[in-house]
């Protein structure tokens, strides 16, 4: 059974830094694409990143492009985002999704990042 | 500013039929940009339902299916039921450095 489990949101202060992980289980993590996808609390989903299976490749939307590392550690099974210079409009609820058949199959449950003084 | 358009709401009887559109600002929808659509329930994770259009996940059900439909990507619903109230969100492949976008989503109510 796939599943995907993030960590490490919490309550940071504008520009400050968070490094959210993910990590995955049933499948093998090593050779598919994954990402992050955020949702700001009562708004639609957001595509944030994305990462090829080696980590070679990496895509961001404009938004956090310069403040947000996506990365990954395939020996772990593990999907990472650095989050630096946070936002108030970067508060949001974000999942980490596989790419196995089709485009964000597998879903977390999500962790809430908060950002405010 | 890529712009992905989807219905705001849409409200359907159960057992009836509905039938929700994802438009993009840039022209036509085509198999090209890989229309995905995933259901979100109120206080639940988003679940994909469609991807390539038409492609149904092991756990999508049959009342589920996934066309184009003029300029536009389309989810059909047929034989509506109660549990199919939520949020639908559907995703576009833009590729180079833009990639992934969202539509705004389309609420269906079942009433």
């Amino acid at each position: 059974e796939v599943q995907l489990m993030e960590s490490g949101g919490g309550l940071v202060q504008p520009g400050g830094s968070l490094r959210l992980s993910c990590a995955a289980s049933g499948f093998t993590f090593g050779s598919y694409r994954m990402n992050w996808v955020r949702q700001a609390p009562g708004q639609g989903l957001e595509w944030v990143a994305n990462i090829k299976q080696d980590g070679g490749e990496k895509y961001y939307v404009d938004s956090v492009k310069g403040r947000f590392t996506i990365s990954r550690d395939n020996a772990k099974n593990s999907l990472f985002l650095q989050m630096n210079s946070l936002r108030a409009e970067d508060t949001a609820v974000y999942y980490c999704a596989s790419t196995l058949n089709g485009e964000l199959d597998y879903w977390g449950q999500g962790t809430l990042v908060t950002v405010s003084s | 500013q890529t712009v992905v358009t989807q219905e705001p709401s849409l409200t359907v009887s159960p057992g009836g039929t509905v039938t929700l559109t994802c438009a993009s600002s840039t022209g036509p929808v085509t198999s090209g940009y890989y229309p995905n659509w995933f259901q979100q329930r109120p206080g639940q994770a988003p679940r994909a339902l469609i991807y390539s259009t038409s492609n149904k996940h092991s756990w999508t059900p049959a009342r589920f299916s996934g066309s184009l439909l003029g300029d536009k990507a389309a989810l059909t619903l047929s034989g509506v039921q109660p549990e199919d109230e939520a949020e639908y969100y559907c995703l576009l492949y833009y590729g180079g450095a833009q990639n992934w976008v969202f539509g705004g989503g389309t609420k269906l109510t079942v009433l």
